[in-house]
């Protein structure tokens, strides 16, 4: 029973251009979202988080749009390098008292072609 | 800090084996979680402690999954009798607060022939 769904396995993009990656939730009560980077052989590293009182949350390239009436969230990388080629999970949590755990997605592969 | 520290990095054992994967936390953080990560269901949560006492199972896949955390900087997690679907990619990973984000190890790669 996924909870957390990334429907894309697979993106690419052109150098410059925006990336657009989109996940799916089913929880109504996750609260708290994030996207997890992660290199071949290496473990995933954290990137960038929001919070559902916010719609969007920004960090130099990187901004995560909520959209809580869909049960949907999506990352944008304005403009796409190829150092961001990787897989990308994102993630949700419920409030602190209803669990302490992460639900993560099965991940996009993102290539930024030169 | 070093981060979280996981060994062995590659495993490869024979079915039937017992397997003992390994961890060490990110000094001061309270939560650890073990996380398998399979092509169909990505990263999957096994189980996860808060200090050092185990909360949820519930992901941990049949009783030949066992873990423990004996103290605040080391952690397990052992399979027996290993089978070749266990086959994965295992996680570590350790974070401040159960709902914040999450440090990673770089994880094992077992195999089971």
């Amino acid at each position: 029973d996924q909870q957390v769904k990334q429907n894309s396995p697979s993106l690419s993009v052109q150098e410059g251009r925006i990336s657009i990656l989109n996940c799916d939730y089913t929880n109504s009560m996750f609260d708290y979202f994030l996207w997890y980077k992660k290199y071949p052989a290496e473990g995933p590293t954290f990137l960038i988080s929001i919070s559902s009182i916010k719609d969007k949350n920004e960090d130099g390239r990187f901004t995560v749009f909520l959209n809580k009436s869909a049960k949907h969230l999506s990352l944008h990388i304005v403009p796409s390098q190829p150092g961001d080629s990787a897989v990308y999970f994102c993630a949700a949590s419920q409030p602190p008292n209803t669990g302490n755990q992460f639900y993560f997605g099965t991940g996009t592969s993102l290539t930024v072609i030169p | 800090d070093a981060g979280v520290i996981q060994s062995p990095r590659h495993e490869v054992t024979e079915m039937g084996q017992e397997v003992t994967l390994r961890c060490k936390p990110i000094s001061g953080h309270d939560y650890l979680f073990w996380y398998r990560q399979t092509m169909m269901r990505g990263l999957e949560l096994l189980i996860y402690f808060n200090n050092n006492v185990p909360i949820d199972d519930s992901g941990m896949p049949e009783d030949r999954f066992s873990a423990k955390m004996p103290n605040a900087s080391f952690s397990t997690l052992k399979i027996q009798p290993s089978e070749p679907r266990d086959s994965a990619v295992y996680f570590c990973a350790s974070s401040l607060f159960g709902n914040t984000e999450a440090f990673f190890g770089q994880g094992t790669r077992l195999t089971v022939v």
